[in-house]
Order: C-alpha cells, then structure tokens, then sequence
C-alpha cells in the first residue's frame, strides 16, 4: 500500500506561529498529495508535489519533497484560526491510501 | 463547477438492517472512490472505480458490502446487514484523471450510525 503517515499526530500551536508536518511512505511516487479536512467535513486538496520536484508553494503553504528519505513537510506559516483541521497526505502508486493524519489546533 | 454530491448526510439505522449512500461525482471525472473514515482516524479506502470498472476493492468486505458505479457516471456503496462497528463516515471522491496522478474531490460524506 502506498499510505502515508504523518506525524506528529496532534499538533497545537499558537495565532502567528508556523505549523510543520510531516509524512512518510514506503515506496517509489510518482507524487505525494497534501489533504485538509475541517471537522465534519470533506477533505479538501492542498498541494500536489511531483517526485522530480523538491519544493512547492501555495500561499502561505510550503511542502518539501525527498525521496530519499522517503519524506514529506507541510509548513504552514504565520497561521490563523481557521487553519484548525487535520491534515492528511496521500500518495498515488496503486491507490490513494491515507494515514491517521495530524490534527493541528491553532489558538486565537 | 458543481462538486462531488452524496446522499444521505446522516443515516441511523439497527445493527442487522441495510443501508445505500448515493454518490455523484463531478461531471467528467473518470475515477470514483469510497472511504471509510472511522471518528478519529483518517479514510480508508474502500473501493475505486475507474469508469465502471473495478480497479481496487481490496478492503471492501465483500460479505456485507457491495458498491456499483453503472455507465461510469454515479455509484451506490451498499451494507447489508450492517454492524456496530460500521458506524462511520462514508466519504466518495472523484479525480478527472485516471489513475492516481490527479487531485480528488471530496464529497461532504454520509455520516452512518448503526444501534
């Protein structure tokens, strides 16, 4: 299975402060997706990031990329209330398996 | 654009008894997929469907569940008799590519309990 895992499982933080998460799989990508999902919704997608590339940003979202550890970051950075969700990474392969995800608090 | 439709929200029903979710997803997508999200734990996957066909069902259990997608356009996930621990949320999502090299949109889900 291509799951990705991501840690820390939970994660609180403060207004402002920067957010990281990580992932980690077991084998060869073609690439490596980041997931949000708000309390009692949906997942929404983030970010895609392909394995020929190292980094990628979206706003206020960076996500790295080694593959040869096998490894993943999503930094958010200077975040807000509304960034309080889990986060979920995925990777394609033969399916798209996700982990348990890292619950981030941000406290206004 | 209109995003990934599932029906019912919220279905509560006695262990033993069957229950259908309804999912249509984005016009034009061509791979279909159910998830399995238990409180607390990220989605598992169910099932994906590539047009009407089967790609992966490896985790369904097959003795009680069942899901279609008839002319590659909407799909049921079926329990029948469904038990305690199938009390979850039923997530579909649809990816415009084939494969698994694309986004996927979710819908909102089919929040299942069973008494």
């Amino acid at each position: 299975s291509q799951q990705g895992e991501e840690d820390p499982q939970a994660l609180s933080i403060q207004e402002g402060e920067n957010a990281t998460m990580n992932c980690s799989y077991k084998t060869s990508i073609n690439n490596l997706q980041w997931y949000r999902q708000n309390s009692g919704r949906g997942l929404v997608h983030l970010i895609l990031i392909r394995s020929n590339e190292r980094e990628k940003h979206s706003g206020r979202l960076r996500v790295t990329l080694d593959t040869s550890k096998k490894s993943s970051s999503l930094l958010i950075t200077a975040s807000r209330a509304a960034d309080t969700a889990s986060y979920f990474c995925a990777t394609d392969a033969r399916d798209m398996r996700f982990g348990a995800g890292t619950r981030l608090t941000v406290k206004p | 654009e209109a995003g990934v439709a599932q029906s019912p929200r919220y279905k509560i029903i006695e262990k033993r008894q069957s229950v259908a979710f309804w999912c249509n997803p984005i016009s034009g997508h061509a791979t279909l997929y159910w998830y399995q999200q238990i409180l607390g734990q990220g989605p598992k996957l169910l099932i994906q469907f590539q047009n009407n066909g089967v790609v992966d069902d490896s985790q369904l259990p097959k003795d009680r569940f069942s899901a279609e997608r008839l002319k590659g356009v909407d799909s049921t996930l079926k329990i029948q008799p469904a038990k305690l621990e199938d009390s979850a949320v039923y997530l579909c999502a649809s990816s415009l590519l084939r494969g698994n090299t694309g986004e996927l949109f979710f819908g909102e889900g089919s929040r299942l309990t069973v008494l």
